[in-house]
């Protein structure tokens, strides 16, 4: 079974730094193409980043330069490290899962909820 | 940036009766518009993927259709179940990005 489960949300002060960690179960990581997808409360959905499994990465013009995507293949997570956090980067953070370029995220993690307050 | 715009922005349905929620392109992405559907609390579920094909265990009261800049996904005979909001997703190109989203409300 397909299961995606993301940690490491929290509150952190505006400026600060917090990564996001996605455990993968029932397929592998390195083999996928993964994503982040955050919804601010109240809003829709927007796309912030990937990671093919050739190890390119890409992101949203909102984050390039801020955030990192990255993988540990021998943990079978994914990870988003985001730096320079901003109030408007407060969100629940999701994992999702496409098997190639093209697909659709057919897996979702349930989200963790990152908050940028002072 | 594919920009998608979907109409109604909500919509107030009566259980069994048909719901058609539209999906605009800015430009032409094929087959390349998959539909979620996301209930409170909870993270979005793929319903349809390419336009039209159900993904695995979705009802069959839910399809899709379209191609270029022109989709809709249809929900036959509403259930109180299918409460929830439905956004439209493009995977045609980078950045990826979804509809504002359509919340569904049963009367």
């Amino acid at each position: 079974e397909v299961q995606l489960v993301e940690s490491g949300g929290g509150l952190v002060q505006p400026g600060g730094s917090l990564r996001l960690s996605c455990a993968a179960s029932g397929f592998t990581v390195s083999s996928n193409y993964m994503g982040w997808v955050r919804q601010a409360p109240g809003k829709g959905l927007e796309w912030v980043s990937v990671i093919y499994s050739g190890g390119s990465t890409y992101y949203a013009d909102s984050v390039k330069g801020r955030f990192t995507i990255s993988r540990d293949s021998s943990k079978n997570t994914v990870y988003l490290q985001m730096n320079s956090l901003r109030a408007e980067d407060t969100a629940v953070y999701y994992c999702a899962r496409h098997p190639s370029s093209g697909w659709p995220f057919d897996y979702w993690g349930q989200g963790t909820l990152v908050t940028v307050s002072s | 940036e594919i920009v998608l715009t979907q109409s109604p922005d909500f919509q107030s349905v009566t259980p069994k009766e048909k719901v058609t929620i539209t999906c605009r392109a800015s430009q032409s992405i094929g087959s390349s518009l998959h539909w979620y559907q996301q209930k409170p609390g909870q993270s979005p579920k793929l319903l349809i993927k390419y336009a039209s094909q159900s993904f695995s265990g979705v009802p069959s009261r839910f399809s899709g259709s379209g191609s270029g800049t022109d989709f809709t996904l249809t929900i036959d005979s509403l259930e109180a179940e299918d409460a929830a909001t439905y956004y439209c997703h493009q995977s045609s190109s980078l950045p990826r990005t979804f509809g504002q989203g359509t919340k569904v409300e049963i009367k």
